[in-house]
């Protein structure tokens, strides 16, 4: 089956630094990438939409200068998040859609802005 | 508008039992339908999805859903809960944009 490897899996990070996550299809091209935020305790919230080769679709609300969203090749998406604040602390999970594999999870960055 | 409505936020059931968690839908247009898993800080697993070929689907670790149009629904079971399915389930809904349901916690008692 399809499988998403998504790094890293927690990162602790000083405010005012970047930190970039990684999401790369194994085995299969993902030409779309879907990136979410869960706050604890709470469901999954779409941040942004990747194709590949093309600018970012961020959902309403989502400051596209502060998430940094890349998907340079069919294999690999990338969201940085710049200047981070303790307020950006979050579970960050990438998911590839494919029309044969569906929707693929990334397994997650547990993010800690200090 | 699409939305996806899991109609418990917390399933409790004693290890043995059967689980029941309740998803329905709401589509202008024939869904895709997914039932993933969530463990304490790791990513989603998927258990199981419905594309239009069956309307019963089987999943991994025992777990099965019925799609019923005519109810609008996506429920899934287990007959027989182990501890180990105790976890944060969601109702995923779409093709190529995706409707989280905000998620059912399952807790299992020993």
């Amino acid at each position: 089956g399809a499988v998403v490897s998504q790094h890293p899996s927690w990162v602790i990070c000083k405010s005012g630094t970047s930190v970039k996550i990684e999401c790369r299809s194994l085995d299969f091209q993902a030409t779309t990438m879907f990136w979410y935020r869960q706050f604890p305790k709470q469901s999954l919230m779409l941040m942004a939409t990747s194709n590949e080769g093309s600018k970012a679709t961020y959902e309403q609300g989502v400051e596209k200068d502060k998430f940094l969203i890349n998907h340079a090749s069919l294999t690999l998406s990338t969201l940085t998040v710049t200047s981070a604040h303790p307020e950006d602390s979050s579970f960050y999970i990438c998911s590839s859609w494919d029309e044969s594999y569906g929707y693929t999870f990334g397994s997650g960055t547990r993010l800690t802005v200090v | 508008a699409q939305s996806v409505t899991q109609l418990d936020s917390h399933v409790s059931v004693s290890e043995g039992t059967p689980v029941l968690l309740r998803c329905n839908y709401s589509s202008s247009y024939s869904p895709s339908l997914f039932w993933y898993v969530q463990h304490p800080n790791k990513g989603l697993q998927l258990l199981l999805k419905y594309t239009s070929a069956a309307t019963l689907v089987k999943g991994i670790n025992g777990f099965e859903a019925e799609f019923k149009k005519s109810e609008t629904s996506f429920h899934l079971t287990k007959p027989s809960a182990h501890m180990s399915d105790a976890a944060e389930y969601f109702c995923v809904m779409g093709y190529q944009k995706v409707t989280f349901g905000t998620g059912t916690k399952l807790q299992v008692i020993p």
